[in-house]
């Protein structure tokens, strides 16, 4: 089983919609992140959460520390969010990433 | 701010042969990872270096090596290249590992072909 499971792998979804990414983890994490890739291979991080939520943009992440989950939202999706996201975590000690395999989202106009 | 850069963007060579990859991590920061992603599957960890030292190694042969300067920037070399090693390598730095709190900024990658 891996470490870090995301849900769902794949997802389509109308421009405007609301969009949820789901992520689980089996270890103790001292933060999470939620990464983008685009075609291309570049990653930009999109948030580092150790507890709580956070918010940039249309983007929200949540994260629950007892439950080991995490949630990525976006609000009003648009074509431009097309992309992979993936959600990593950084275990206690270790200063690497265990990685989910990515939910690979598209937005239709 | 200079972010993360990696060379050579694009990397191609023979079966049997070595690559060396380059990695300059942003200003400031001492550690430096390397991660694999090859065609189809989610990235993989490969190796962290901090303050020079090697901190942990992912679970690759050890023709995968590297290296990290006393200007903090990183080598990573691959020796009698396969064809399995084809992929996107990414090169990601951070300021103070162990408090957890601070960012990750990945570079935009070199990708080896091996023919």
């Amino acid at each position: 089983k891996n470490e870090v499971e995301q849900s769902p792998q794949n997802l389509t979804a109308q421009e405007g919609e609301f969009i949820t990414i789901n992520c689980s983890y089996s270890v103790g994490i001292s933060a999470l992140h939620w990464l983008q890739q685009h075609p291309g291979g570049g990653i930009v991080s999109l948030f580092m959460l150790s507890s709580g939520k956070k918010k940039h943009g249309r983007l929200i992440a949540t994260i629950n520390i007892q439950e080991k989950h995490s949630s990525l939202h976006i609000t009003a999706s648009h074509p431009r969010d097309s992309a992979v996201y993936i959600c990593a975590v950084r275990r206690g000690s270790q200063g690497n990433l265990i990685f989910g395999k990515g939910t690979k989202l598209s937005v239709k106009p | 701010e200079a972010g993360v850069t990696q060379s050579p963007t694009h990397l191609i060579k023979t079966r049997g042969q070595q690559a060396t990859l380059r990695c300059s991590p942003i200003s400031g920061h001492t550690s430096v990872y390397w991660y694999q992603q090859a065609l189809g599957l989610g990235l993989q960890f490969l190796l962290w270096y901090d303050e020079g030292e090697e901190r942990n190694r992912g679970n690759f042969p050890p023709r995968f090596s590297g290296r990290q300067f006393p200007n903090y920037s990183s080598e990573l070399n691959v020796n009698a290249l396969e064809l399995e090693d084809s992929a996107l390598y990414l090169c990601a730095s951070s300021l103070v590992w162990a408090r957890g709190r601070d960012g990750y900024t990945f570079g935009s990658g070199t990708r080896l072909t091996v023919v």
